[in-house]
């Protein structure tokens, strides 16, 4: 089993759309979680923490369940601009090591 | 805000050759650096962990001779891929993290490189 599994997509899905990703891990010692988002041929760039408590950035909402072991991002009236691979990170430990996701690719249509 | 940066952007070099890549966190110091390998349509994979002023861990399957890590500095991490070959071929990523930031630091990165070995 991989260490931090994402859904497979990709989606395509309308402008004004929201759509919702998920993302599980394996390690139950992993102490913090991020979404990034990766646009075609560009690094990584953080678009949020994900905090125990749920948290949210204008249109997009994270959570976070430990006890399942499951974080989700919600991003809401979607625009083109979202377009873009979303990747799932976990710190596994104490260390500084991030692991990813394999990513979802999300197209929004006009 | 943080910054890291990498160089080169883009090299293409001669199979047999060897390209070497920098990355340096421009604000912050940063005692551990991460280097990655993304290939085509997949996520990135972690190669190597660079350690400052100690050998780098290699993840396995990743030839410690072939990719070559030093880490002289709180700043400066380079990457040299030796001998390399048309399947070394690939966008190759660093990042960091402050050393002084706590767990829930995010974690900066480079611009890429994107490898062609012809």
């Amino acid at each position: 089993r991989k260490e931090v599994e994402q859904d497979p997509g990709p989606f395509n899905v309308p402008e004004g759309a929201t759509v919702a990703f998920n993302c599980t891990y394996s390690n139950s010692a992993s102490q913090s979680f991020f979404w990034y988002r990766q646009d075609c041929r560009k690094e990584p760039k953080l678009l949020m923490s994900v905090y125990s408590s749920g948290n949210e950035d204008g249109r997009f909402t994270a959570q976070l369940n430990r006890a399942s072991q499951y974080i989700s991002l919600l991003i809401r009236d979607s625009k083109l601009s979202d377009s873009a691979t979303y990747l799932c990170v976990v710190n596994g430990d104490y260390g500084q090591n991030f692991v990813f996701g394999p990513g979802t690719r999300l197209s929004v249509l006009p | 805000g943080a910054v890291v940066s990498q160089h080169p952007s883009r090299v293409i070099c001669k199979s047999g050759t060897s390209v070497k890549i920098e990355c340096r966190s421009l604000d912050f110091q940063a005692t551990t650096m991460f280097w990655y390998r993304q290939f085509p349509k997949q996520s990135l994979m972690l190669m190597a962990t660079s350690n400052e002023g100690s050998k780098a861990t290699y993840e396995q399957g990743v030839e410690k001779d072939k990719f070559l890590i030093n880490h002289a500095s709180l700043t400066l991490s380079t990457l040299t891929v030796t001998s390399a070959h048309p399947e070394d071929s690939s966008f190759y990523i660093c990042s960091a993290r402050d050393r002084l930031g706590g767990m829930n630091t995010e974690a900066f990165f480079g611009q890429g490189t994107r490898l062609t070995v012809v």
